[in-house]
């Protein structure tokens, strides 16, 4: 049973627009949250994190919210640039994870393609 | 600053074949992992060692062997190569796995088919 869940497997947004891309978790074990940007033929590389503690954080153009009561996260781009085009992991982590403790469970993935 | 390097990049095997994946970081991290990434299916991990000498399993450890004889290395051994196995495989590491804000460095991935 997955425990972290993107349920769009692909997103389209204008280029200048924002982007929103969603995440839901079942386990309510799970106390840190992070976003993994991924191009073709590379590994993930880090973008946003956020703890349980907090429901916002930002970082430049980026910012994820946090829903406790909801399990839900989403991270948007604004604005929304060509070489945003990727696909985005969203993962979580918590004492009892179903990869281990402490151990990050990913999502499957929502590719985003930002159109000029 | 060559960070994660997984060697090699690609590789065809046949079923029952064995062989390893390597994976090394020059940052001293205490931490590193592997993942198999499968379509449809986000990246789920194989096995992680937090030290030199320690390793653990992970979600999908079956058919995996690991060992951590120095901190820089953690290979990743396939004894018996099946088509099951057919992904593509990343190595991370991180600095300190009781620090939950620390971010994992990805290697570049090795895409391994199984025929």
């Amino acid at each position: 049973d997955q425990q972290v869940k993107q349920n769009s497997p692909s997103l389209s947004v204008q280029e200048g627009r924002i982007s929103i891309l969603n995440c839901d978790y079942t386990n309510s074990m799970f106390d840190y949250f992070l976003w993994y940007k991924k191009y073709p033929a590379e590994g993930p590389t880090f973008l946003i994190s956020i703890s349980s503690i907090k429901d916002k954080n930002e970082d430049g153009r980026f910012t994820v919210f946090l829903n406790k009561s909801a399990k839900h996260l989403s991270l948007h781009i604004v604005p929304s640039q060509p070489g945003d085009s990727a696909v985005y992991f969203c993962a979580a982590s918590g004492p009892d994870s179903g990869a281990g403790s402490y151990q990050l469970t990913f999502g499957k993935g929502t590719k985003l393609s930002v159109i000029p | 600053n060559a960070g994660v390097t997984q060697t090699p990049k690609f590789q065809v095997l046949k079923t029952g074949q064995s062989m390893t994946l390597q994976c090394a970081q020059d940052m001293n991290h205490e931490y590193m992992s592997w993942y198999r990434q499968d379509p449809g299916m986000g990246l789920r991990l194989i096995h992680y060692s937090v030290g030199a000498g320690i390793t653990d399993q992970g979600e999908v450890p079956n058919g995996y062997n690991v060992s951590r004889s120095t901190t820089e290395d953690f290979p990743l051994r396939l004894l018996s190569a099946a088509p099951s196995q057919t992904s593509v495989y990343f190595c991370a590491s991180k600095q300190d796995r009781a620090d939950d804000n620390e971010k994992l460095f990805f290697g570049s991935g090795t895409q391994l088919s199984v025929l």
